[in-house]
């Protein structure tokens, strides 16, 4: 059981430039979501998804576009690369219908911006 | 809206030890809570939960922690702390709203 599958693990680049960063789950889980986490200020949700289909933004969205098209995959799109998104991202997973389910994190996605 | 406030960036304690961490939440309807462990450079990784059904909580690794409503508290506890519990600790919450809002963490240091 694979969980939740985050690619790549690390990432540098450019300012301007735009990429995607990929996030599978193969637990059948309804919610998705994407947080950043820096220094100090633990995990900030940045977009999340109660299904395929829709999405809705977090505490800190700007910058950032998703999708969810299927229910494994919520791809996180970082649309003009800026210096401020140096930061480790993580996806997570968890069941909607009941909120005493814990979120189930992949291993993150560490992007540098220069 | 709620929010989760972790006492203390970064705790130190001996080989041994009682480990203590503390967590602090604000939420205007009962919430559920955990705590979650993250190692060097991994993913977060369930310690424990709380989810009305018993206010102490046992969790892996000999972790526990006990809901106090009237605190608005869920404080992880060790008897003896361990050199390889040294890792960062996250208190969250979750509310009808289905989100997690994390506590900005506490890094645990274990002394030989």
């Amino acid at each position: 059981n694979a969980g939740v599958t985050q690619t790549p693990k690390f990432q540098v680049l450019k300012t301007g430039q735009s990429m995607t960063l990929q996030c599978a789950q193969d637990m059948n889980h309804e919610y998705m979501s994407w947080y950043r986490q820096d220094p100090g200020m633990g995990l900030r949700l940045i977009h999340y998804s109660v299904g395929a289909g829709i999405t809705d933004q977090g505490e800190v969205p700007n910058g950032y576009n998703v999708s969810r098209s299927t229910t494994e995959d919520f791809p996180l799109r970082l649309l003009s690369a800026a210096p401020s998104q140096t930061s480790v991202y993580f996806c997570a997973s968890s069941y909607s219908h009941s909120l005493n389910t814990e979120a189930f994190f992949g291993q993150g996605t560490r992007l540098t911006v220069v | 809206a709620q929010s989760v406030t972790q006492l203390g960036s970064h705790v130190s304690v001996s080989e041994g030890a009682l480990v203590l961490l503390r967590c602090n939440y604000s939420s205007s309807v009962p919430p559920y809570l955990f705590w979650y462990v993250q190692y060097p450079n991994q993913g977060l990784q369930l310690l424990l939960k709380y989810t009305s059904a018993a206010t102490l909580v046992k969790g892996i690794n000999g972790f526990e922690a006990e809901f106090k409503k009237s605190e608005t508290s869920f404080h992880l506890t060790k008897p003896s702390a361990h050199m390889s519990d040294a890792a960062e600790y996250f208190c969250a919450v979750r509310v009808y709203g289905q989100n997690f809002v994390f506590g900005p963490g506490t890094r645990l240091s274990v002394l030989p």
